[in-house]
């Protein structure tokens, strides 16, 4: 089976840097994606991940430490519109490759 | 593009009501997936559509039928339905299933959020 936790609800200020950890257990890890969903509309792909290191991309950055079973999406410049909730979803080769979904980060952005 | 679309947006329909959900993708996709979404909840994978044919379903009741006429098409065909099936339902596709690397990223449709009365 897999477990993937995600911190329930954060909240971070305008303009600021926010980081939304994740972490994974699972036995045929096969990349990390992170997806944004605003209230009632789909899920957008915001990043993916499957080597250890930092993607950057903009004002959205994820890291994955696959010894560790962690990864992070920290947002920088917050705006009002970033808030949403935050999906991290492992991918797993001895499921045939489908993704499992994290509970979700909610974050609200305040002025 | 990447865009994928569903029909209807929203959908009301009583238990014993025959309806069926849509999903359109013209990215030339070869997987297509039914997700189901219960609020604050994250996507549930319901099936798994590889070059036209099922390849998961994951122990879906048979309510639940789903379709691919083509490539670019995926129906949900919705038969006596209990209240707690009202969900918001998530079509993806992805330009491959069951591979590996970036192509693998499953892109979402908008959902049709459905009430069982």
């Amino acid at each position: 089976g897999q477990n993937i936790d995600q911190p329930t609800e954060m909240t971070a200020t305008e303009g600021a840097i926010v980081q939304i950890n994740c972490t994974y257990q699972t036995s045929g890890f096969n990349g990390l994606f992170w997806y944004q969903q605003h209230a009632g509309e789909a899920p957008t792909f915001l990043s993916y991940n499957v080597l250890d290191g930092l993607e950057e991309k903009g004002r959205f950055s994820s890291f994955l430490s696959r010894s560790k079973g962690y990864s992070y999406l920290l947002l920088k410049e917050l705006q009002m519109k970033d808030s949403a909730s935050y999906l991290c979803a492992v991918r797993n080769n001895n499921a045939g490759n489908m993704l499992t979904f994290g509970g979700g980060t909610r974050l609200m952005v305040k002025p | 593009d990447t865009e994928v679309t569903q029909t209807p947006k929203h959908l009301v329909m009583g238990m014993t009501n025959k309806k069926s959900l849509k999903c359109e993708q013209h990215m030339g996709h070869r997987a297509m997936y039914w997700y189901k979404q219960k609020a604050k909840k994250p996507p549930e994978l319901m099936f798994v559509y590889s070059y036209e044919k099922l390849s998961i379903n994951e122990s879906v009741p048979s309510r639940f039928s789903p379709e691919c006429p083509n490539s670019s098409l995926l129906n949900l065909h919705l038969h006596a339905l209990q209240p707690e099936d009202s969900a918001l339902y998530l079509c993806a596709s992805s330009q491959y299933s069951g591979g590996e690397g970036k192509q693998e990223t499953q892109y979402f449709g908008p959902g049709t959020r459905l009430l069982v009365l």
